[in-house]
């Protein structure tokens, strides 16, 4: 079974400071891990994927994302917040052996001006 | 990537009614998602429609509940039926996500329940 976990339901930076969202999986087959993005009255969109090329990912917004499999993480940064980036985030996993995804419990990032 | 449309985008209901929320997407796609989330929370899964076949419910989740229809390959409906307060809370539908692919994600049907 895979699982994510996501630490810190809520994470405050200034503007223009880095962004560290965390994720960790837990997965017994080589995992593909995303990250997605949620803005107020909307759907998920997709920041950014891990498919088992690069393990640093770069996605939209400035957002990247780098895998280490010897810490079973996925998280996500971004050098220079944005009043923009605000928002919800989830982190999800899924395999090659399936269909499903499994998201986390979600991360509210707060950018202070 | 898929573009999905989602409607109603919102809707507030009586108790004891039901509502049909509608998802389609612009491409052909194998497989449909239908998540429940909760305010402030992350997303659960109600169940996986495939076309052709019957949708496969996750626990806690049973098809008299949230029937679900996917005529072909481009449309899917979730029902709520028989809604009550509990049912409260955002209905997504989402597509794709075969192999190493990512789902995509309408913005959602906010439904409230009086």
């Amino acid at each position: 079974a895979q699982s994510v976990t996501q630490l810190g339901s809520h994470v405050s930076v200034s503007e223009g400071a880095l962004v560290l969202l965390r994720c960790n999986y837990s997965s017994s087959v080589p995992p593909y891990l995303f990250w997605y993005v949620q803005y107020p009255n909307q759907g998920l969109q997709l920041l950014l994927k891990y498919t088992s090329a690069a393990t640093l990912v770069k996605g939209i917004n400035g957002f990247e994302a780098e895998f280490k499999k010897s810490e079973t993480s996925f998280h996500l940064t971004k050098p220079s917040a944005h009043m923009s980036d605000a928002a919800e985030y989830f982190c999800a996993v899924t395999t090659n052996t399936g269909n499903q995804f499994y998201f986390g419990t979600g991360t509210s990032l707060t950018v202070i001006p | 990537s898929a573009v999905i449309s989602q409607k109603p985008s919102r809707d507030i209901c009586q108790r004891g009614t039901s509502l049909t929320i509608q998802c389609q997407v612009d491409s052909q796609v194998t497989m449909m998602f239908w998540y429940r989330q909760q305010p402030g929370q992350s997303l659960t899964l109600i169940a996986t429609a495939n076309q052709g076949s019957e949708a496969t419910y996750e626990s806690g989740f049973v098809i008299d509940k949230f029937p679900i229809s996917r005529p072909n390959l481009t449309f899917s409906t979730l029902t709520v039926s028989n809604m009550s307060p509990e049912d409260s809370s955002i209905y997504l539908c989402s597509a794709g996500g075969n192999s190493n692919q990512p789902q995509h994600f309408g913005d959602g049907t906010r439904l409230s329940i009086l």
